[in-house]
């Protein structure tokens, strides 16, 4: 009853350092998103997989890379990461566009 | 553009006091309205989805309804269990995006 899963909970990162957060589910769904929450701000898409090999970006797609490594797994990665990319980032899939996005519980990253 | 407003920002009941949420959007040929509850420290939890103006959906002391322009969540005698941020995203037909409002801070005292 797992749902969708991110890795790392948390993690802290210097200016320039680069990271992947991993986001995986076991719900079947065809498409997955990543989203950014900024205090003020609300959820704001990143970057979006409508289906196993395709990828697009979102509203705030700038300092970010994505890989849709299969139907299950859809990752985000921050080659340089900056200040700025402070956030809570949430992960979630969905069967079809008529249907609710689920999400997983977010990693919380800080980069100083 | 595509915009989802909600009000108030955050609110503060006394247990067993009623009130509503408001959700207006502005989109051309809405797919879906979602409602989503956000705990601390966790993801938004998925509470409904209203697809055509009319509809209405209910769990517990919660009620969703959709008209052309807004959405309600209605809270009915409210417990200290409610608290927490409610979300309302919408979609548009033949678009993969959802788009959130900055959510509404609910507040419940015992």
């Amino acid at each position: 009853n797992a749902g969708v899963t991110q890795t790392p909970k948390f993690q802290v990162l210097k200016t320039g350092q680069s990271m992947t957060l991993q986001c995986a589910q076991d719900m079947n769904h065809n498409s997955m998103y990543w989203y950014r929450q900024d205090p003020g701000m609300g959820l704001r898409l990143i970057y979006y997989s409508a289906s196993e090999g395709t990828t697009d970006k979102g509203e705030v797609p700038n300092g970010y890379n994505v890989s849709r490594l299969n139907k299950r797994e859809f990752s985000l990665r921050l080659e340089s990461a900056a200040p700025s990319q402070t956030s809570v980032y949430f992960c979630a899939s969905r069967v079809t566009q008529d249907q609710p996005q689920h999400f997983g519980d977010g990693t919380r990253l800080s980069i100083l | 553009e595509d915009q989802v407003t909600q009000s108030p920002e955050a609110l503060r009941l006394q247990e067993g006091e009623s009130s509503s949420l408001n959700c207006s959007y502005t989109v051309s040929g809405l797919r879906g309205l979602f409602w989503y509850r956000q705990d601390p420290g966790k993801g938004p939890e998925f509470l409904f989805t209203l697809y055509s103006a009319g509809e209405e959906k209910e769990k517990e002391r919660l009620k969703a309804t959709l008209t052309k322009k807004e959405s309600f969540l209605h809270i009915t005698a409210p417990k200290p269990e409610d608290s927490a941020t409610y979300l309302c995203a919408v979609t548009q037909g033949g678009s993969e995006k959802l788009v959130f409002g900055k959510g509404m801070k609910l507040t419940v005292n015992p």
